[in-house]
């Protein structure tokens, strides 16, 4: 079976700072992995995913992901956080097998001004 | 593309009542996913279909959910009768054969079951 945890309810950072949101994965082969966004009322963006080859992955409004094999992880990146930022963040992986993604429980992000 | 749409955006219901929501993929999509979005629970998987016809139907909570998809183009997730515990944003997703394709969500619609 497939899951995905992130470790952290919330993260909060001053704009300017980095931003990191974690996501760990258990799957029984290599994962297909995702990020999602979802800003107040909205559904879910698609930001990024791995699928194969380079371990960093870059995708939309300047985040990137880094896929770590050994510690099972893929967390999400930006080197300079905007106030706009501020969203709910989910990880979400599929084993190739399997057709579904399994989401985590998702990160609060708060970028204060 | 206009992306996935779901209608109604918001719902606010009786206990008791028939509630239907709607879907229309993105062209060309042959995958088609429900889920379910709750505090408590997070996001669920209700259901997903395969070129219009169910796959997998493990995640539908219980016999008053039902959901089809008559054509490539639209699907309806129909709850009777509703309870407010069903309280919940249900999504709509679609995508091409899966896999390593991106899975791409509709804007979802807000059900309150009063």
């Amino acid at each position: 079976a497939q899951s995905v945890a992130q470790p952290e309810d919330q993260v909060n950072v001053a704009e300017g700072n980095p931003l990191t949101v974690k996501c760990t994965y258990s799957v029984s082969g290599n994962p297909y992995l995702f990020w999602y966004v979802q800003y107040p009322n909205r559904g879910l963006q698609f930001l990024l995913k791995y699928i194969t080859g380079d371990n960093l992955v870059k995708g939309s409004y300047g985040f990137e992901a880094e896929f770590n094999k050994s510690q099972t992880s893929f967390h999400l990146k930006k080197p300079s956080a905007l106030v706009s930022d501020s969203a709910l963040y989910f990880c979400a992986v599929r084993d190739p097998g399997d057709y579904k993604l399994s989401f985590g429980a998702g990160t609060t992000v708060t970028v204060r001004a | 593309d206009a992306g996935v749409i779901q209608s109604p955006r918001h719902e606010v219901t009786e206990m008791g009542q028939e509630v239907t929501l709607r879907c229309k993929p993105i062209s060309g999509h042959d995958y088609l996913f429900w889920y379910r979005q709750t505090m408590m629970r997070g996001l669920e998987l209700l259901i997903y279909f395969n070129n219009n016809v169910p796959i997998d139907d493990s995640g539908m909570p219980e016999d008053r959910f039902s959901a089809k998809m008559p054509n490539a183009s639209f699907s309806t997730l129909k709850i009777q009768p509703s309870e407010p515990r069903d309280s919940a944003v249900y999504f709509c997703a679609s995508s091409l054969q899966t896999g390593r394709n991106t899975i791409y969500f509709g804007e979802g619609s807000w059900l309150t079951v009063v």
